[in-house]
């Protein structure tokens, strides 16, 4: 299994509400990394989790919460958030045997497309 | 902070042509990766290089990467309207995450 997943495909919401977006894998990798994509540009890192700990927040505002209740696991959580943060979300993950080895190929999945009203 | 310049930003290319992206980086790699994405789509590795001076091929597509470790070229034979997408490098140094390039977004003009 060298899949991804991603929940749900689609998500729109108001700027009071709260909705949670999930990443799943089984191929045991121990790195997992949020980005964020904004139509024609490049993914932007958001988040990166190794073995299951918060290693990297790129001064995210914290409307945006990761979790990661275990290895297989991601969400981002989100609230109040403006319609600036519109854009697709991208989850993936390395194997990190190395710690965050900069040579791990990243696996991303499909992305939840947020739009914000 | 480490940046990975991309270059071109759009290529229209005909059928059959053949369609260069470049990436230039201000500091050394230790690594370059290449990924594709598609219209719609998601991020798809496609290689890795790590060596001074590497040049690896996968069916029309060659990749090279420069004897500074600072660029590094993806170039497509023949292209097909398969091809479309927007092709990203992305290069890293030690343990940093990724640095994407701004990608280039390839159309083939059947």
């Amino acid at each position: 299994d060298t899949e991804v997943t991603q929940t749900p495909k689609h998500l729109v919401m108001g700027m009071t509400n709260k909705k949670s977006l999930k990443c799943e894998q089984h191929m045991g990798h121990r790195a997992m990394y949020w980005y964020k994509q904004k139509a024609k540009k490049p993914p932007e890192l958001m988040f990166v989790y190794s073995y299951e700990k918060l290693s990297i927040n790129e001064s995210v505002p914290s409307r945006f919460s990761p979790e990661c209740p275990n290895s297989s696991l991601l969400n981002l959580h989100l609230h109040a958030l403006q319609p600036e943060d519109s854009a697709l979300y991208l989850c993936a993950s390395s194997q990190d045997e190395a710690r965050l080895a900069s040579t791990d190929t990243q696996y991303f999945g499909p992305g939840t497309r947020l739009t914000v009203l | 902070g480490q940046q990975v310049m991309q270059i071109p930003q759009y290529q229209h290319v005909q059928e059959g042509e053949d369609f260069t992206t470049y990436c230039n980086s201000s500091t050394t790699l230790s690594n370059i990766q290449w990924y594709k994405q598609r219209p719609g789509g998601h991020p798809v590795f496609l290689i890795q290089l790590v060596k001074s001076g590497e040049v690896k091929k996968q069916k029309r597509l060659t990749f090279q990467f420069g004897e500074a470790k600072k660029n590094s070229s993806l170039h497509i034979t023949a292209t097909q309207t398969t091809d479309v997408g927007t092709y990203f490098c992305a290069g890293a140094r030690g343990n940093t995450p990724l640095v994407f390039g701004k990608g280039t977004r390839l159309s083939v003009i059947a």
